[in-house]
């Protein structure tokens, strides 16, 4: 059984950058799956930003693509996230989550919030 | 790419099914056969209840059922009972490798 759980700063400055990691446990990443993140601002729904794997291949979200950076760190069986300049509007929980095929997102961390704030 | 529309609520009383809808356009739902949905209970992760339009992960019961036709998917949910209640989201892939949410749909048990 897959088993994530995303960390992170909880509070970052606006136009700063966001880091979170997403530890794996129970699988290999090397063996294969996608690893991703999506997002939920409070009251809103999911947004899916991105999906890495274990080749380097990435994958974003066209609306996110240009401040969103995924890695896939095999040595270390994680995932991260990097968001640039963040405003109010990426305030949301993070989530990571696997996927077998690509097509669906079979499971996931418990999330983390992070608020962005002066 | 936009959002795909679900409406925002829907309820039904213990025992009887709701069915939630979920439209895209010819380029997402109606173009892939990769429509999945999503159960949440308030402050915990999404947990999938179907995936590839119509399959059941393994655990999830079958009062959980998925269809499609055209642009628009459909989850229902059969013998509804009380830890029903929850938000449900739908997904489709969108092409180009892109994966779209829809809004989501709070799900109450009267």
């Amino acid at each position: 059984q897959v088993q994530l759980e995303e960390s992170g700063p909880g509070l970052v400055k606006p136009s700063e950058t966001l880091s979170l990691t997403c530890g794996v446990s129970g699988y290999s990443i090397s063996s294969g799956y996608y690893w991703g993140w999506i997002r939920q601002p409070p009251g809103k729904g999911l947004e899916w930003i991105a999906y890495g794997f274990h080749s380097g291949a990435t994958y974003y979200n066209p609306s996110l693509k240009s401040r969103v950076t995924i890695s896939v760190d095999t040595s270390k069986n994680q995932l991260s996230l990097m968001v640039n300049s963040v405003t109010a509007a990426d305030t949301a929980v993070y989530y990571c989550a696997s996927s077998r095929t690509y097509y669906s997102f079979d499971y996931w961390g418990q999330g983390t919030q992070v608020t962005v704030s002066s | 790419q936009s959002a795909l529309t679900q409406p925002p609520s829907a309820s039904g009383s213990p025992g009887q099914s709701v069915t939630i809808s979920c439209t895209g356009t010819s380029s997402d739902v109606g173009a892939w056969n990769y429509v999945s949905w999503y159960q949440q209970h308030p402050g915990k992760a999404p947990k999938v209840m179907i995936y590839d339009v119509n399959k059941r992960p393994s655990g999830v019961p079958d009062r959980f059922s998925g269809s499609k036709s055209g642009n628009t998917a459909s989850l229902t949910v059969s013998g509804l009972q009380a830890e029903d209640e929850a938000d449900y989201y739908c997904c489709s892939y969108a092409g180009a490798n892109n994966m779209v949410f829809g809004g989501g749909t709070k799900v109450t048990v009267l």
